[in-house]
C-alpha cells in the first residue's frame, strides 16, 4: 500500500513551457486535491475532485487545469508556466465517507522551478 | 484571503516540556478544525481534528482546544520529544473536506 504518490519529484521549466504533474492513490479514496506551498506559507488549494470525472476550483486555480479520468489518478496541468508558479505542489486524497471521511493523506510533493 | 493564522512563527522548547501552539481563525462556518505536522521535505501529516461543536479533544500526547467565543484553536503536546520538531499547521475544513491552512509554526525541540 503506497498511499499517495506524486510524479515527478523535481522539475525545472522555462517560462511558457507546459507540463503535467501526476498524482496516484491506492486507497480507493473519492476525494483528491492539489495544493501549492510557497516558502514560509501554508498550503493553498488549487483544484479538487469529489469523484471520477468531476473537478472544482479551489482558492488559487488560475494558470492550472486538472483532470480526473480515473478514480485513482488526479492530474495537474500547467499550460504555459510562469515564474510565479515556482512552488512545491502537494497532492492529497480523502475517503469522502465513513468515520474518517475528512482525513486527508498527502503525497511527498513535487518541487517545481520555473525560470 | 487568509482566514486562519498563527500567533508565533517559531516555538523553542526543551525535551520533556509541554508545548502549546496557538491559532486564530475567522470563519465561524467551518465544520472541523484540524492540526497537521509537516517534517522537512515531506507532506503534511494529520495529527488530530476537532468538530466545531466540541471544545476539547484528546489524542495520544496531544490535546486540541477550541474556543469559539474568541475564535481560537490550540494544540498541546505533552512531554515534547525531539521527533516532534516540525512545522505545525492549523487548518479549517469546509465543504467536500477542503482545507484552508494557516501559515504554520515551527516547533524546535532541544535535548
Amino acid at each position: 500500500n503506497a498511499g499517495v504518490t506524486q510524479t515527478p519529484k523535481f522539475r525545472v521549466l522555462k517560462t511558457g513551457q507546459s507540463m503535467t504533474l501526476l498524482c496516484a492513490q491506492d486507497m480507493n479514496h473519492e476525494y483528491m486535491y492539489w495544493y501549492r506551498q510557497d516558502p514560509g506559507m501554508g498550503l493553498r488549494l488549487i483544484h479538487y475532485s469529489v469523484g471520477e470525472g468531476t473537478t472544482a476550483k479551489g482558492e488559487v486555480p488560475d494558470g492550472y487545469n486538472v483532470s480526473r479520468l480515473k478514480k485513482q489518478n488526479f492530474l495537474l496541468g500547467l499550460e504555459s508556466a510562469a515564474p510565479s508558479q515556482t512552488s512545491v505542489y502537494f497532492c492529497a486524497s480523502a475517503p469522502g465517507s465513513g468515520s474518517s471521511y475528512n482525513e486527508q493523506f498527502f503525497g511527498p510533493g513535487t518541487r517545481l522551478t520555473v525560470l | 484571503g487568509e482566514s486562519v493564522g498563527l500567533h508565533l512563527p517559531t516555538l523553542s522548547v526543551q525535551e520533556g516540556d509541554n508545548s502549546i501552539i496557538n491559532c486564530a481563525y475567522s470563519n465561524s462556518a467551518s465544520d472541523y478544525f484540524i492540526w497537521y505536522k509537516q517534517e522537512s521535505g515531506k507532506g503534511p501529516q494529520f495529527i488530530i481534528d476537532i468538530r466545531s461543536n466540541m471544545d476539547k479533544r484528546q489524542g495520544q500526547r496531544v490535546t486540541v482546544l477550541l474556543n469559539k467565543t474568541v475564535k481560537h484553536l490550540s494544540l498541546q503536546i505533552a512531554a515534547t520529544q525531539p521527533g516532534d520538531s516540525a512545522v505545525y499547521f492549523c487548518a479549517e475544513m469546509r465543504g467536500y473536506s477542503t482545507l484552508t491552512f494557516g501559515k504554520g509554526t515551527m516547533l524546535l525541540v532541544s535535548p
